[in-house]
């Protein structure tokens, strides 16, 4: 099995939004709905930012949005903070096994 | 709330080994949750190894399923990993999570990691 595949980086200023796509296989992405984003920072545990595609955990701010198009799911963050520059992970469900993005490094310039 | 905690050896030699435990507390390692590890290789992304749910069923990466055994032992409230034949690629900070039974890829919470270098 492969890994999702995500662009490596992305960029945006304070108060934009950005969108980080995470493309997989009607095995994976697009068989399920169950698809999560994780967010890391350096030295730190990755932390569950959305799951089920789209739902978000108690304490995770609105700004954070996921959505589903086919083989194809996206995590937006609007109103960029300097916060949320981290390295970013797409999670889906392959049928018994589990598969990640390559991750994506936000830059909040 | 549910923590995590690995231990277990920083360093393994080449063709040996590698096992590592996690002890969970604050929740029962009996609920309706599988139990996971996954990796991330110094400067890479991560990988998942594989799961336990507390009745003994494993589900592995396929690319790692001949080398992983995942256990649990309910007395202790910890699950264990054993991956054998290492080679420098086995190089990782190893986390072990929680993942939901019923959102499948709900991982949360995590341990704080491991590092686990494989030389000689």
């Amino acid at each position: 099995q492969s890994a999702l595949t995500q662009p490596r980086s992305v960029s945006g200023s304070p108060g934009q939004s950005v969108t980080i796509s995470c493309t997989g296989t009607s095995s994976d992405v697009g068989g399920y709905n169950y698809v999560s984003w994780y967010q890391q920072h350096p030295g730190k545990a990755p932390k569950l930012m959305i799951y089920d595609v789209s739902k978000r955990p108690s304490g995770v701010p609105d700004r954070f949005s996921g959505s589903k198009s086919g083989n194809t799911a996206s995590l937006t963050i609007s109103g960029l903070q300097a916060e949320d520059e981290a390295d970013y992970y797409c999670c889906s469900y392959a049928g018994s096994y589990v598969v990640f993005g390559g991750g994506t490094k936000l830059t909040v310039l | 709330q549910v923590q995590l905690q690995e231990s277990g050896p920083g360093l393994v030699k080449p063709s040996g080994t590698l096992s590592l435990t996690c002890a969970v507390s604050g929740g029962s390692i009996s609920s309706s949750n599988w139990w996971s590890w996954i990796r991330q290789p110094p400067g890479k992304g991560l990988e998942w190894i594989g799961e336990i749910y507390h009745s003994g069923s494993t589900n592995y990466n396929p690319s790692l399923k001949s080398r992983v055994t995942i256990s649990v032992d309910k007395s202790k409230n910890q699950f264990s990993l054993k991956l054998s034949s290492v080679t420098a690629a086995d190089t990782a900070v190893y986390y072990c999570a929680r993942i939901s039974a019923i959102t499948v890829t709900t991982i949360d919470p995590w341990g704080q990691g491991t590092l686990v270098t494989v030389s000689s």
